[in-house]
């Protein structure tokens, strides 16, 4: 089974702080991405990767930043927190069959911002 | 921008019911996938469907494209408590998933 390990499922910080989010996968897939969920908004794609050192923003990329230096390593950034960052992180990597792409999660971050 | 929107937002049942619930845009997509999310878990792949009008069976859900790909809908037979949970639908196109809001699914013992 695919699977992809988030660092911590639950974390606190200060306003201003920066916060390093690890996603490691074990499957060998190119592509690896990072979203957050919030109530009533849904799964917001941040960034994602399609290969080591490539990124590309996601929709709402503003205020943070990735770092791919290995295939299965995929880090998320906060270069200085606030409290509306406060939210659900889910990595996911995925693997496509034919042009369906298919996405793996872990079991997300729960972050929050004082 | 493409969009998907589930409804019902939220659904609160008893065990042993039967529900559906819908995922519906004004946009084609090429694939449409279904997740759920347990609780303090991230989304699991349930199913993928590619064809207009493909019908596809995981036990008690039944899962459908519109004939037009633009919509699909999950129906649930004999609910049970291990069904609870937030459904997610994705559209894929273009080499991008969107994912719609969700449907919150609460069955009751």
């Amino acid at each position: 089974d695919v699977k992809v390990t988030q660092s911590s499922r639950y974390l606190v910080k200060r306003t201003g702080e920066k916060v390093f989010l690890e996603c490691v996968q074990d499957m060998d897939h190119e592509n690896m991405f990072w979203y957050r969920q919030d109530p009533g908004l849904g799964l917001r794609l941040i960034y994602f990767s399609y290969d080591v050192k490539m990124k590309e923003k996601g929709d709402i990329p503003e205020g943070y930043s990735v770092s791919r230096e290995k295939k299965e390593r995929f880090s998320l950034i906060l270069e200085s927190a606030s409290t509306n960052q406060t939210s659900m992180y889910l990595c996911a990597s995925s693997l496509y069959e034919g042009l369906d792409e298919k996405l793996f999660f872990g079991s997300g971050t729960q972050l929050s911002v004082l | 921008t493409q969009l998907l929107e589930q409804s019902p937002q939220f659904l609160s049942i008893q065990e042993g019911e039967n529900l559906t619930v819908y995922c519906n845009s004004s946009s084609v997509f090429s694939s449409l996938q279904w997740y759920r999310q347990e609780p303090g878990e991230g989304p699991v792949l349930l199913v993928t469907v590619v064809t207009g009008g493909e019908v596809k069976k995981l036990k008690r859900l039944t899962f459908q494209f519109g004939d037009a790909r633009k919509d699909s809908s999950l129906h649930i037979t004999a609910a049970q408590t291990g069904d609870t949970g937030l459904y997610l639908c994705a559209g894929g196109s273009n080499y991008k998933l969107t994912f719609g809001k969700g449907t919150l699914l609460t069955v009751n013992p």
